[in-house]
C-alpha cells in the first residue's frame, strides 16, 4: 500500500519563503508520480496549483512553484500572504488509474 | 464556464445505498476522465474512483471496491457513483473533479454530503 508523506504542519512569515514537501514511507518520488498540489480552505472545494511536478495551473501566480528536492516533491510559495494560510494536499499518481492523497500540510501564516 | 455539480447526498442508514451525481457543463465532457475525490468530517482528501472518457474504463481505491460503482452518461453530460453497502467511515463530502491523463485533478465541483449513520 502507498502511503504519501507531508509534514502536518509549518508555520512561514508575511513575506517568507516556505517550501513544503512531498515523499514515500518507500522510495523516491519522481516526475513519473505526476506530483500535484492542491490548496484547500475550510469550507471549500480544492483548487489545483501545480500539476506534472511543476506546471501551474490557470491562474495560479508565480509565486507558486513545484519541483523535485532530493526524494520527494516540493511545493514552495515565496512572498507568504495571509491568504496563504490554508491546507495543502500533494497527490502522486501510483499507475493503473490510481492517485493517493498526502495527508495534507496546514500552513499558518504568523 | 467548466462546471461541475454535485448531488444526491443525504442521510443513509448502514449497509444502505445511495446515487450520486455531477453534472458537467462548459466543456466536452465525453473527453474527459473524471474522479471522485471524498473527504470525511475533519479529515483530508482520498481519491476513490476514476473513468475513462467512454466509461470503457474504471478505477477504484481499495476501500470502496466493490462496494461503488464508477459511471457516465455522456449524452447527459453527468458522472455517477452508485454506493452501496455504506458504512459509518464512508460519511464523508464527495467531489467530482475532472481527472486529466488519470494523474491529476484539474476542475472540482462544491462536493454534496453523505452521511451514514443509524
Amino acid at each position: 500500500q502507498t502511503v504519501v508523506t507531508q509534514e502536518p504542519s509549518f508555520s512561514v512569515s508575511p513575506g517568507g519563503t516556505v517550501t513544503l514537501t512531498c515523499g514515500l514511507s518507500s522510495g523516491s518520488v519522481s516526475t513519473s508520480f505526476y506530483p500535484s498540489w492542491y490548496q484547500q480552505t475550510p469550507g471549500q472545494a480544492p483548487r489545483t496549483l501545480i500539476y506534472s511536478t511543476n506546471s501551474r495551473s490557470s491562474g495560479v501566480p508565480d509565486r507558486l512553484s513545484g519541483s523535485i528536492l532530493g526524494n520527494k516533491a516540493a511545493l514552495t510559495i515565496t512572498g507568504a500572504q495571509a491568504d496563504d494560510e490554508s491546507d495543502y494536499y500533494c497527490v502522486l499518481y501510483v499507475g493503473s488509474g490510481i492517485s493517493v492523497f498526502g495527508g495534507g500540510t496546514k500552513l499558518i501564516v504568523l | 464556464e467548466v462546471q461541475l455539480v454535485e448531488s444526491g447526498g443525504g442521510l443513509v442508514q448502514p449497509g444502505g445505498s445511495l446515487r450520486l451525481s455531477c453534472a458537467a457543463s462548459g466543456f466536452t465532457f465525453s473527453s474527459y476522465v473524471m474522479s471522485w475525490v471524498r473527504q470525511a468530517p475533519g479529515k483530508g482528501l482520498e481519491w476513490v474512483s476514476g473513468i475513462s472518457g467512454n466509461g470503457g474504463s474504471t478505477y477504484y481505491a481499495d476501500s470502496v471496491k466493490g462496494r461503488f460503482t464508477i459511471s457516465r452518461d455522456n449524452s447527459k453530460n453527468t458522472l455517477y457513483l452508485q454506493m452501496n453497502s455504506l458504512r459509518a467511515e464512508d460519511t464523508a463530502v464527495y467531489y467530482c473533479a475532472t481527472y486529466p491523463r488519470y494523474d491529476h485533478f484539474d476542475y472540482w465541483g462544491q462536493g454534496t454530503l453523505v452521511t451514514v449513520s443509524s
